[in-house]
């Protein structure tokens, strides 16, 4: 049963903590991202990966880390310089120009 | 400077008839367009795309219509269901097939009354 996978579902982090948030795709795709969506908002791109070992910024990239070690992951740290984290984040793989997004994370710091 | 919008927040139309929801774009570089459909606390979930030398698709009960000399879209659905009801995203890709992530809109939300 092919999909992308986030966890956890809810993450409730202290200010000034890292915190990071898991994403797995059994799709066999190449291409992952990171968006972030706040209440009445798009979905805006925080990072991406076009394949193993690189990525790319978005739009927002301050604050926040990511690595792409395996095809499989690509896990986002939200560190204790993003002035603004909680909001409810979407990891995403590509097939062609479609995008397949998860279930997302909400992340809300205390 | 928002390069997708969607300028109606939330749309209410009755069960059976034509829910229209429309986006419009800036950017002359998008060439692919998305359309996904939201419920809340889930990922977006693909709906129906077009490129950018099309001017219509069609899947089901969902038609996309493109006015690239507008740089207009709308998705059409009939007829309208109660499972409908949920926030859709219009989305645009600048091109090299969607590599850089995609544009979204803030979202409409239709309401599907019965």
């Amino acid at each position: 049963d092919g999909g992308i996978t986030q966890s956890p579902k809810y993450l409730f982090r202290k200010e000034g903590q890292n915190v990071t948030l898991s994403c797995e795709q059994n799709l066999n795709h190449d291409a992952m991202y990171w968006y972030r969506q706040d209440p009445g908002q798009g979905l805006r791109l925080i990072y991406y990966s076009q394949i193993v070992n690189d990525f790319q910024k978005g739009d927002i990239a301050e604050g926040y880390s990511v690595s792409r070690e395996k095809k499989e992951s690509f896990p986002l740290t939200v560190t204790s310089a993003q002035k603004n984290p909680t909001a409810f984040y979407l990891c995403a793989s590509r097939a062609g120009v479609t995008q397949y997004f998860g279930p997302g994370t909400r992340l809300t710091v205390l | 400077d928002q390069q997708v919008k969607q300028n109606s927040p939330s749309l209410s139309v009755q069960e059976g008839r034509i829910s229209i929801l429309n986006c419009d774009y800036t950017n002359s570089m998008f060439d692919y367009f998305l359309w996904y459909k939201k419920y809340p606390a889930e990922g977006p979930t693909f709906l129906i795309s077009i490129s950018s030398i099309k001017d219509k698709n069609e899947d089901g009960r969902f038609t996309v219509f493109l006015n690239k000399s507008a740089k207009h879209l709308s998705l059409h659905i009939v007829p309208s269901q109660p499972g409908d009801s949920a926030v859709y995203f219009c989305a645009a890709s600048p091109g090299r097939g969607g590599a850089d992530g995609l544009t979204f809109g803030k979202g409409t939300h239709l309401i599907i009354q019965p």
